[in-house]
């Protein structure tokens, strides 16, 4: 069973603080993807990391990729309260085919 | 353009209703996905279409029927659902590729069942 573990699973953080959030599995994926998603809407695509070792950035937002690419990382510098929402890895492993699972998640409050 | 167009947004339905979700991409990706969301968790795959063609369900009731009409299309067709099956509906698409699996969702359908 492929399982991508998700942590923390809930951050309520001070705006301008940093944070890290991590996905982590036993299985080897091909691609891992980050999004956002505010209650009631659909999931949207932050960041995909498909090679080892990876470093990608988007503003104030890095995303890493594990060098055996088994685990990811996003981390948020100066979180602002436009950060708040639910932050979700999702991937599909080399021996899952098309099966994209999702972390369980983390919900991430920032206070301004 | 990057979008997944889901109808309705919201719907309300009886256990005896038969209903459908549609979602519309325009991307000329040929692997569409159903996902089915329930407050504070993540998605859950429900589907899996491949170059229009069924590759994957997840033991998913009969109560819910997938189709996929041509590689833009893709229904979720509802009938005797319960109250449990209340949640929010997600459609995804993504390109047929091993190495990028990157998929692109919809706003998601919202159903109530009363």
């Amino acid at each position: 069973t492929q399982l991508l573990e998700q942590s923390p699973q809930f951050l309520s953080i001070q705006e301008g603080e940093n944070l890290t959030v991590y996905c982590n599995s036993s299985s080897v994926f091909s691609s891992l993807q980050w999004y956002r998603q505010e209650p009631g809407e659909g999931p949207v695509l932050l960041v995909t990391v498909v090679t080892g070792g990876e470093v990608k950035k988007l503003k104030r937002l890095t995303f890493q990729f594990g060098d055996a690419r088994k685990d990811s990382s996003l981390h948020i510098t100066a979180a602002q309260p436009g950060d708040t929402g639910l932050y979700l890895c999702a991937g599909a492993s080399l021996s899952g085919g098309f099966k994209t699972i999702f972390g369980a998640g983390t919900r991430l409050f920032v206070k301004a | 353009d990057t979008e997944v167009t889901q109808t309705p947004k919201h719907l309300v339905m009886g256990m005896t209703n038969k209903k459908s979700l549609k979602c519309e991409q325009h991307m000329g990706h040929r692997a569409m996905y159903w996902y089915k969301q329930k407050a504070k968790k993540p998605p859950e795959l429900m589907f899996v279409y491949s170059y229009e063609k069924l590759s994957i369900n997840e033991s998913v009731p009969s109560r819910f029927s997938p189709e996929c009409p041509n590689s833009s299309l893709l229904n979720l067709h509802l009938h005797a659902l319960q109250p449990e099956d209340s949640a929010l509906y997600l459609c995804a698409s993504s390109q047929l590729d091993r190495g990028n699996t990157e998929a692109f969702f919809g706003q998601g359908t919202r159903l109530t069942v009363v």
